[in-house]
């Protein structure tokens, strides 16, 4: 049981450059999340999923798409990385919204130049 | 609009001592706190929650204690180890938030041998 798995762990990009960052769990959750977090900051929410097939906006939405095609997975996608988008990406996944226990990953590091 | 925050941004503490940790949230319908424990190069790992029917709970070496009244929420550790330290996040759900978690800035835990 591997939990939540991310790849890359890290990734340098330019400017304009896209790029798709995926997310896995094997716990068979319902609920996916992909969080951004900068700095001597706390996580921010970019996009969630609630199940397979369906996903939404959270509080920093703009810049990202996302897509969740099998419930196992979860991807999140920079269409033209930009310099703001520097950033470690974490995603997290939990059984229901109702639990507030949602379970991480390693994160991703990204660099934009 | 309504945060989580947090009073201090880094507690140093001798090894075997106690250690408080303390969160303000200012969303009253929060019904819902959880506390997560971030070490260097890693995902949020989950520690304890609470919800807000309560005004205590407690785990192994950890407690979380509620105070709707002034909206305050604390993470006590015993005996605080080298392996506690950490950034440790508070979270909310519920309110405006619906499901989803708002989560803190974060204070650094340090542990002095």
């Amino acid at each position: 049981n591997a939990g939540v798995t991310q790849t890359p762990k890290f990734r340098v990009l330019k400017t304009g450059q896209s790029m798709t960052l995926l997310c896995a769990q094997d716990m068979n959750h319902e609920y996916m999340y992909w969080y951004r977090q900068d700095p001597g900051m706390g996580l921010r929410l970019i996009h969630y999923s609630v199940g397979e097939g369906t996903t939404a906006k959270g509080e920093v939405p703009d810049g990202y798409n996302v897509s969740r095609l099998k419930k196992q997975n979860f991807l999140l996608g920079l269409e033209s990385a930009a310099p703001s988008q520097t950033s470690v990406y974490f995603c997290a996944s939990s059984y229901s919204g109702e639990s507030g226990t949602q379970y991480f990953g390693p994160g991703t590091r990204l660099l934009v130049l | 609009g309504e945060s989580v925050g947090l009073h201090l941004p880094t507690l140093s503490v001798q090894e075997g001592d106690n250690s408080i940790i303390n969160c303000a949230y200012s969303n009253s319908a929060s019904d819902y706190f959880i506390w997560y424990k971030q070490e260097s190069g890693k995902g949020p790992q989950f520690i304890i929650d609470i919800r807000s029917n309560m005004d205590k709970r407690q785990g192994q070496r950890v407690t979380v204690l509620l105070n709707k009244t002034v909206k305050h929420l604390s993470l006590q550790i015993a005996a605080t180890q080298p392996g506690d330290s950490a950034v440790y996040f508070c979270a909310e759900k519920g309110g405006d938030a619906g499901n989803m978690l708002t989560f803190g800035g974060g204070t650094r835990l340090m542990v002095k041998p």
